[in-house]
């Protein structure tokens, strides 16, 4: 059982162009991660969201937690290239520290 | 600049031989790490959670004599693929929840692991 849906799995997009990815699921998460992975990299921390309906803005990136803490959005605004990689959800609940991952987006910025 | 490392960063090997892979915290201390397994253009796969001085608590499927951890220090924690074998040729990434950053977890940069 997948417990986090991201959705899509797959964007291939032009410069310049606005995206969203969302994870979503029927549970509450205590907080929920964000992480960017280029290829033969570890995924590197974005941005954690622990308050329902918070948003957090990072230079073009925004995100947002819903406000039952069960689902979050990713928003890109004029996707450059640089911006190409694999984006991951990952939500944590409890304090085991465990994080379940969502499937990820692999996102591809076409210049 | 890092706070999570691993070693090697890829290695190859033998169908039949053991490989040990390294994950250190290096500025913070680390009761428990996590392993994953990645498959290309994949998400993490949780194999198991690494415990420093207890046992690790492996994921459903995951074969715990086949894949060894241990987790002798704060810093430190290795996880042994013995008898390896083609299939288990994959990326290994650990990480650590950093406890005075609120538990956020940081990831090594990975070990590309390939038993020919």
């Amino acid at each position: 059982t997948q417990l986090l849906e991201q959705s899509p799995q797959f964007l291939s997009i032009q410069e310049g162009e606005n995206l969203t990815v969302y994870c979503n699921s029927s549970s509450v998460f205590s907080s929920l991660q964000w992480y960017r992975q280029e290829p033969g990299e570890g995924p590197v921390l974005l941005v954690t969201v622990v308050t329902g309906g918070e948003v957090k803005k990072l230079k073009r990136l925004t995100f947002q937690f819903g406000d039952a803490r069960k689902d979050s959005s990713l928003h890109i605004t004029a996707a450059q290239p640089g911006d190409t990689g694999l984006y991951l959800c990952a939500g944590s609940r409890g304090s085991n520290y465990k994080l379940t991952f969502g499937k990820g987006t692999l996102l591809t910025v076409n210049p | 600049g890092a706070v999570v490392s691993q070693h090697p960063s890829w290695v190859i090997c033998k169908s039949g031989t053991s490989v040990k892979i390294e994950c250190r915290s290096l500025d913070f201390q680390a009761t428990t790490m996590f392993w994953y397994r990645q498959f290309p253009k994949q998400s993490l796969m949780l194999m198991a959670t690494s415990n420093e001085g207890s046992k690790a608590t492996y994921e459903q499927g995951v074969e715990k004599d086949k894949f060894l951890i241990n987790h002798a220090s704060l810093t430190l924690s290795t996880l042994t693929v013995t008898s390896a074998h083609p299939e288990d040729s994959s990326f290994y990434i650990c990480s650590a929840p950093r406890w005075d950053r609120g538990y956020e977890q940081y990831f090594g940069p990975g070990t590309r692991l390939t038993v020919t």
